[in-house]
């Protein structure tokens, strides 16, 4: 059974900061990984995708990286901004379904 | 090209009713997938329907709820005689026909269900 894992589950940061989410999962049997964003009461916003025969995704000031023998993610956002705050959600898919990491609850501070 | 439709995006229902959650995915999608996320927990996968067949529905509660995705018309996650535990949001997602689970999955706004 895959099981994905979020470090942190909760991060608060100054304006500026650079800083790195981290996700890992159990069963590196995967199509693909996704980071999601999720606001508060709203609904997710992919924001990067990485097929699993790839090492990694840049979209703006993001970037995520793929360790697939490891079961590992990264996902690091550069120059934060207090619009980044919201919840980012790591998935893998792996058969017919998307499994979720519980979260990390960013809060960039102005 | 509108994306995944929800609606309603917010239900309230009093214990032993009905819910029934709509999900109209993206233009060209076939695939749909609906999943729970309860209070102060993660999305959990239920159901990955595409039209007329139900392919993976192990997520799924075995009593009260049905999903179904039929020819003509969205998709549809039915609750029956709904009790407070079933109070979550429930997202949907779909995707396009070529690559199936491979592809990304494009979620809706959700639907936020309170049971009274």
């Amino acid at each position: 059974k895959q099981e994905v894992t979020q470090i942190p589950a909760a991060l608060s940061v100054p304006e500026g900061e650079n800083l790195v989410l981290n996700c890992s999962f159990t069963d590196s049997a995967i199509y693909n990984l996704q980071w999601f964003r999720q606001d508060p009461g709203k609904g997710l916003t992919s924001l990067l995708l990485i097929q699993s025969s790839q090492r990694e995704q840049t979209s703006g000031r993001l970037n995520a990286s793929l360790d697939k023998s490891s079961g590992r993610s990264t996902l690091y956002i550069a120059a934060s901004q207090p619009g980044d705050s919201a919840t980012y959600l790591c998935a893998v898919t792996s058969g017919s379904r998307l499994t979720f990491g519980e979260g990390t609850q960013l809060t960039v501070n102005p | 090209n509108a994306g995944v439709m929800q609606n309603p995006r917010h239900l309230v229902r009093r214990r032993g009713q009905e819910a029934r959650l709509r999900c109209s995915p993206m233009k060209g999608h076939s695939h749909v997938y609906w999943y729970r996320q309860l209070p102060e927990e993660g999305l959990k996968f239920m159901v990955y329907l595409q039209k007329e067949n139900i392919i993976d529905e192990s997520g799924m509660p075995k009593e009260r709820f049905s999903a179904e995705f039929p020819k003509e018309g969205p998709s549809i996650l039915r609750i029956q005689q709904v009790v407070r535990g079933d109070s979550a949001a429930y997202f949907c997602a779909s995707s396009p026909p070529a690559g199936g689970t491979q592809d990304t999955q494009y979620f809706g706004p959700g639907t936020r269900l309170t049971v009274l």
